[in-house]
């Protein structure tokens, strides 16, 4: 089945930590995007990609950095430079001709 | 800026009644979206609202696009518990990479 795989769905970090959180789909989409969710709040847009290679800066992108060196592919690190990262963070894709974004399941990392 | 606003923030409402979820958006966009989320969990798409005048109906919920407005509705009639969630607009100009710009969501919880 197509869709949209995040891991890990939950994840414990401590202060001064990077993590990694990891995207992977198999819809063969376009575009990618990382947004992340305060509790209590919409959705805030971190990073996105369009084509392999190439990323840019969403609305809160200090703090963080991505890559994407495979179509599939766009891993997500959350440095010890973002100073709140306990966030829930979702991962979505969409083709360039639809529009329409399908997310993933979710990442919930909690820094203790 | 973009700016995506709903209200009511919170609904509470009774099984059986009727009520009108508002989405003001700030600029011209091509789309807008409404999404449905659990507790928990992830974005579940309802509706894409392509044009002016659009409507869409699922169900207990109907969608509306009023682009000369900026406005959007999404209209829940005779609600039922399994309603309970929060509801979130977002806009999106596929001019701009196709990122969606969300509203804070409306939580809704539907009593017995």
């Amino acid at each position: 089945d197509g869709g949209i795989t995040q891991s890990p769905k939950y994840l414990f970090r401590k202060e001064g930590q990077n993590v990694t959180l990891s995207c992977e789909q198999n819809l063969n989409h376009d575009a990618m995007y990382w947004y992340r969710q305060d509790p209590g709040q919409g959705l805030r847009l971190i990073y996105y990609s369009q084509i392999v290679n190439d990323f840019q800066k969403g609305d809160i992108a200090e703090g963080y950095s991505v890559s994407r060196e495979k179509k599939e592919s766009f891993p997500l690190t959350v440095t010890s430079a973002q100073k709140n990262p306990t966030a829930f963070y979702l991962c979505a894709s969409t083709t360039v001709n639809t529009g329409e974004l399908f997310f993933g399941e979710g990442s919930r990392l909690t820094v203790l | 800026e973009l700016k995506v606003e709903q209200n009511p923030l919170f609904l509470s409402m009774q099984e059986g009644k009727n009520y009108t979820i508002y989405c003001n958006y700030s600029t011209t966009s091509d789309r807008l979206y409404w999404y449905r989320q659990d507790p928990g969990k992830s974005l579940e798409s309802l509706f894409v609202l392509l044009s002016n005048g659009a409507v869409k109906q699922e169900g207990r919920l109907m969608a509306s696009l009023d682009t000369k407005a900026r406005l959007s509705t999404l209209h829940i009639t005779a609600a039922v518990h399994d309603l309970s969630a929060t509801y979130f607009c977002a806009e999106q100009n596929t001019g701009t990479a196709s990122k969606l710009t969300f509203g804070t969501g409306t939580r809704l919880q539907v009593t017995l």
